[in-house]
């Protein structure tokens, strides 16, 4: 079993449509959660960081941790064409980071 | 504020030929450091990683190396480049130890051994 898992998509929704992504984990010691958005053949760009379950909000993102079912979410409002990328989630608890093979995100104008 | 360098962006090398790949943080000091590869298809691999100068750690066997010869900078190398060496790698760092703190990516560095 893999430690993150994450479906690889491609996803592709209407523009100003909310976006929802989603990993799940295995290892309970993870206790620090990232979302990352990578555009093509550029490096990932770090859009939520947060080490709580719960929700948090950051403009038309929001991040969500529910660490008794091992589940992390990611939500896009208002998506816009700009968002098209490919979306990490990525994990962390001991001094490795564990990534998501990514989602591939589509808004369409 | 904090900004990571890599270079070259791009580099296309023949089988059994040299690799030398560089990383430089800037606007922050002792950072840990993380050389990752990533594949088309595929999570992001970790292959080393560094606490601090002269200190590295290996995560996968290959015929890569790292070294970090100074605070803020890391280089992967390889003497002979094979064809599965081919790949996007990527040069991160964090402030906090033990993977608590968030992780930014340099802009990747893209390999194509022929």
């Amino acid at each position: 079993q893999k430690e993150v898992e994450q479906d690889p998509g491609p996803l592709s929704v209407p523009e100003g449509a909310i976006v929802s992504l989603n990993c799940t984990y295995s290892n309970s010691a993870f206790q620090y959660f990232m979302w990352y958005r990578q555009y093509s053949r550029k490096g990932p760009e770090l859009l939520m960081y947060t080490y709580s379950s719960g929700n948090k909000e950051d403009g038309r993102f929001t991040a969500q941790v529910d660490k008794s079912s091992k589940y992390i979410s990611l939500f896009i409002r208002d998506s816009q064409p700009s968002d098209s990328a490919t979306y990490l989630c990525a994990m962390s608890g001991t001094y490795k980071y564990i990534f998501g093979t990514g989602t591939r995100l589509k808004v369409l104008a | 504020s904090q900004t990571i360098h890599q270079w070259p962006a791009t580099l296309v090398q023949p089988v059994g030929s040299p690799l030398s790949l560089e990383c430089t943080v800037e606007g922050t000091s002792n950072p840990n450091l993380y050389w990752y590869r990533q594949a088309a298809g595929r999570g992001l691999q970790l292959l080393f990683y560094s606490v601090g100068i002269g200190q590295i750690s290996s995560e996968v066997p290959q015929n890569l190396s790292a070294s970090r010869p100074q605070d803020r900078q890391f280089i992967l190398s390889s003497k002979k480049l094979l064809l599965s060496d081919s790949g996007f790698y990527l040069c991160a760092w964090s402030v906090l130890a033990g993977g608590a703190g968030e992780l930014f990516f340099g802009e990747g560095s893209r390999l194509t051994v022929l």
